[in-house]
């Protein structure tokens, strides 16, 4: 049974510059969070997405969006990157939006430079 | 909006000993606290939660420990092993989502 995966790994991109992670969840599961974790911190919760939409939106401006496809997998995006941006991004997968237990992947590392 | 914090961001035990790792949060409102293990290099793994109905919750090895008079929670790993090192975080759930707290770093001495 696979867990939740995410690509790239790593990833070194410019100031200005967009950029497109991604994220299948685990296998039976619907739901996928998307959080921010800078170097020493714990993760922030950047939004959630199911059946396609937005659900929920932490403190993260508009430059942050999201897609969820048919499959459930997700796509983050970052518009005009600033060097704050770089972090651990994590996506966690669960079964509805209700609390319940959220399964993280290894997370995608950003650098801006 | 929630603040889930630790208080302390390292805490070396002993292997074989008990491990404590406290943690306060400020909003009331929170409904659903997570334990989550984060080893170096991997994503925050899931250890035990407890809902706000409740006071204690039992696991493999694990407690958790709800104090809602104080908005204090608390997470208990008997017997420490080696394996346990890594970096503890509490997170609060309510209609924001979930809000983690810093972190704290659990090192095993032999």
């Amino acid at each position: 049974d696979a867990g939740v995966t995410q690509s790239p790994t790593h990833l070194i991109k410019t100031r200005g510059q967009q950029v497109t992670l991604r994220c299948s969840p685990k296998s039976g599961h619907d739901t996928v969070s998307w959080y921010q974790q800078a170097l020493g911190q714990g993760p922030q919760f950047i939004f959630q997405y199911y059946e396609e939409e937005e659900r929920q939106r932490g403190n993260f401006p508009d430059r942050f969006s999201g897609h969820q496809f048919p499959n459930y997998s997700s796509e983050l995006n970052v518009n005009a990157l600033l060097l704050g941006d770089s972090a651990l991004y994590l996506c966690a997968s669960s079964f509805g939006t209700g609390l319940g237990e959220q399964y993280f992947g290894p997370g995608t590392r950003l650098t801006v430079t | 909006g929630e603040s889930v914090g630790l208080h302390l961001p390292t805490l070396s035990v002993q292997e074989g000993d008990n491990s404590i790792i406290n943690c306060a949060y400020s909003n009331s409102a929170s409904d659903y606290f997570i334990w989550y293990k984060q080893e170096s290099g991997k994503g925050p793994q899931f250890i035990i939660d407890i809902r706000s109905n409740m006071d204690k919750r039992q696991g493999q090895r694990v407690t958790v420990l709800l104090n809602k008079t104080v908005k204090h929670l608390s997470l208990q790993i008997a017997a420490t092993q080696p394996g346990d090192s890594a970096v503890y975080f509490c997170a609060g759930g309510g209609a924001d989502g979930l809000t983690f707290g810093k972190g704290t770093h659990l090192i095993i001495q032999p």
